[in-house]
C-alpha cells in the first residue's frame, strides 16, 4: 500500500497563476484532509471531507477550493495564488472524524 | 473550541538522556489527545494517541505519554534520547462534538536536537 500520494512535491508559481494540488489514499478511507504547515504556527486545517461527496471549510478555508473527486482522491485549488499561499500542504486521511489521520509527503508551494 | 499549547519550540537533549515535551490543551468535553513526529522533508507520523480507558500510553519508538486531566496536560516522554529522534513533534487535540466535528488542532511543534 502506497497510504497516502500527493503530487506534486514541488511548485513554484507566479502571483495571480493557478494549480491543483492532487491527493490519492489507497486505504479505503473515508474522510480526507488538507493542511497547510507554516513555520511556528502547527499544522492548520484548510477544508476537509467527511465522507465521498461532502466537504466543509475548516480553519483558513479562503483562497482554496476543493474537491472529493471520489472516496480515493481529494484535491485543492488554488485560483489566484498570493504569496501568503507559500507554504507546505499536507493531505490527510482517515477512517471516520476521530480516528487516526495518515498524512502524505507534502507539497512545498512557493508563490512568488 | 479546543486548543493545545507546547512549551518550547526548541529542545536540545544529550544522547542517552531523558526526552520531555511538553503539551497542555484545553477542552470543554473530553478530549481525544495525540503526538505526531515529523522527521525532515517528510509528513507526519503518528507516535500515539490517548482516546479513552488508561491513561500512560505507549507509543512507537519507545515514547509514552500520560493523559492527567487534572492538568490538562498530555506530556510525551522517552527515557533515553537516540540520535535518530532528532525531529519535530507536534501535539494535538480533536473532540467530538457537532461544532468541532473531530477536526485536529495542532500545537506549534517543538523541535527536538539529540548531541551527542
Amino acid at each position: 500500500n502506497a497510504g497516502v500520494t500527493q503530487t506534486p512535491k514541488f511548485q513554484v508559481l507566479k502571483t495571480g497563476q493557478s494549480m491543483t494540488l492532487q491527493c490519492a489514499q489507497d486505504m479505503n478511507h473515508n474522510s480526507m484532509y488538507w493542511y497547510r504547515q507554516d513555520p511556528g504556527m502547527g499544522l492548520r486545517l484548510i477544508y476537509y471531507s467527511a465522507s465521498e461527496g461532502t466537504t466543509d471549510k475548516g480553519e483558513v478555508p479562503n483562497g482554496y477550493n476543493v474537491s472529493r473527486l471520489n472516496k480515493r482522491e481529494f484535491s485543492l485549488r488554488l485560483e489566484s495564488a498570493a504569496p501568503s499561499q507559500t507554504s507546505v500542504y499536507f493531505c490527510a486521511s482517515s477512517e471516520g472524524p476521530t480516528d487516526t489521520q495518515y498524512f502524505g509527503p507534502g507539497t512545498r508551494l512557493t508563490v512568488l | 473550541a479546543q486548543s493545545v499549547t507546547q512549551l518550547g519550540s526548541h529542545v536540545s537533549v544529550s544522547e542517552g538522556a531523558l526526552v520531555l515535551l511538553r503539551c497542555n490543551y484545553s477542552s470543554s468535553v473530553p478530549p481525544y489527545l495525540f503526538w505526531y513526529v515529523q522527521y525532515p522533508n517528510q509528513g507526519l507520523q503518528l507516535l500515539l494517541k490517548y482516546t479513552t480507558g488508561a491513561t500512560l500510553v505507549k507509543g512507537i519508538n519507545g515514547f509514552e505519554a500520560e493523559f492527567k486531566k487534572s492538568e490538562t496536560s498530555f506530556h510525551l516522554t522517552k527515557p533515553s534520547a537516540h540520535m535518530s529522534d532528532a525531529a519535530e513533534y507536534f501535539c494535538a487535540v480533536s473532540v467530538k462534538t457537532t461544532d468541532s466535528w473531530g477536526k485536529l488542532q495542532f500545537g506549534a511543534g517543538t523541535q527536538v536536537v539529540v548531541t551527542p
